[in-house]
């Protein structure tokens, strides 16, 4: 147990229709990834938090936003879902916030959840 | 957005064999690598994370070392088991965030 959890492990909708999808960090963490592994792809970066602050971003499209709340739990939001957007969505948490410092700490993944857009 | 790429994309091998793979990324403001292994219907778990030019790491039959200077990271697997079929993913944080290649999936036949 890596200790990031996320919810749901499986989701199931429509094309059109918008989903949320939570991640709580490990304990103490201050930094959260979203990653989304599409059929035969590998990892790519959606967007990091820190403390609440969005940190980097990378290949997220316009329909996708995320927020990091007090708490330190982040949501990956998903609109105007299309078929193309059915894939595994990873959330990882690091203690580092990965930039201006040496970030030597691994990342913890969460267990994953898996969309299927329909 | 910086490059991570791995080498090969996949690898078949018979149990005993000996194998390694490569990690090569943009060696300018580099801080740290990581390896992760990835097995099918699991999370990737970290394996080394490594920060030093010459740094070489150990786990059991696994073992990592890292190139700074000219951005290459080497993984190597002794006497493969199928157990250790997996995808092995590395990543660094050049860019300012933790960046993971495609993976090079290890598939080891009994």
């Amino acid at each position: 147990d890596s200790g990031v959890t996320q919810t749901p492990k499986h989701l199931i909708t429509a094309t059109g229709q918008r989903v949320t999808l939570r991640c709580s960090p490990r304990s103490g963490d201050l930094s959260v990834y979203w990653y989304q592994q599409s059929l035969d792809q590998g990892l790519q970066f959606l967007i990091q938090y820190y403390n609440g602050e969005e940190r980097a971003k990378g290949n997220i499209l316009e329909r996708f936003s995320a927020q990091q709340f007090p708490d330190l739990h982040s949501e990956l939001n998903l609109s105007s879902l299309e078929l193309g957007d059915s894939a595994l969505y990873f959330c990882a948490s690091s203690v580092s916030p990965g930039q201006g410092s040496r970030m030597n700490t691994e990342a913890f993944f969460g267990q994953g959840t898996r969309l299927t857009v329909v | 957005i910086l490059n991570v790429e791995q080498s090969p994309q996949s690898l078949h091998v018979q149990e005993g064999d000996s194998t390694n793979f490569t990690c090569s990324f943009p060696s300018s403001n580099f801080y740290a690598l990581h390896w992760y292994r990835w097995e099918t219907a699991k999370s990737p778990e970290a394996l080394f994370v490594m920060t030093l030019n010459g740094d070489e790491k150990k786990k059991g039959r696994i073992s990592a070392t890292l190139n700074t200077k000219e951005g290459y990271s080497y993984l190597y697997i002794k006497g493969s088991q199928p157990e250790d079929s997996a995808t092995y993913l590395c990543a660094t944080n050049a860019g300012n965030m933790l960046t993971f290649g495609g993976g090079t999936r290890l598939m080891v036949k009994p």
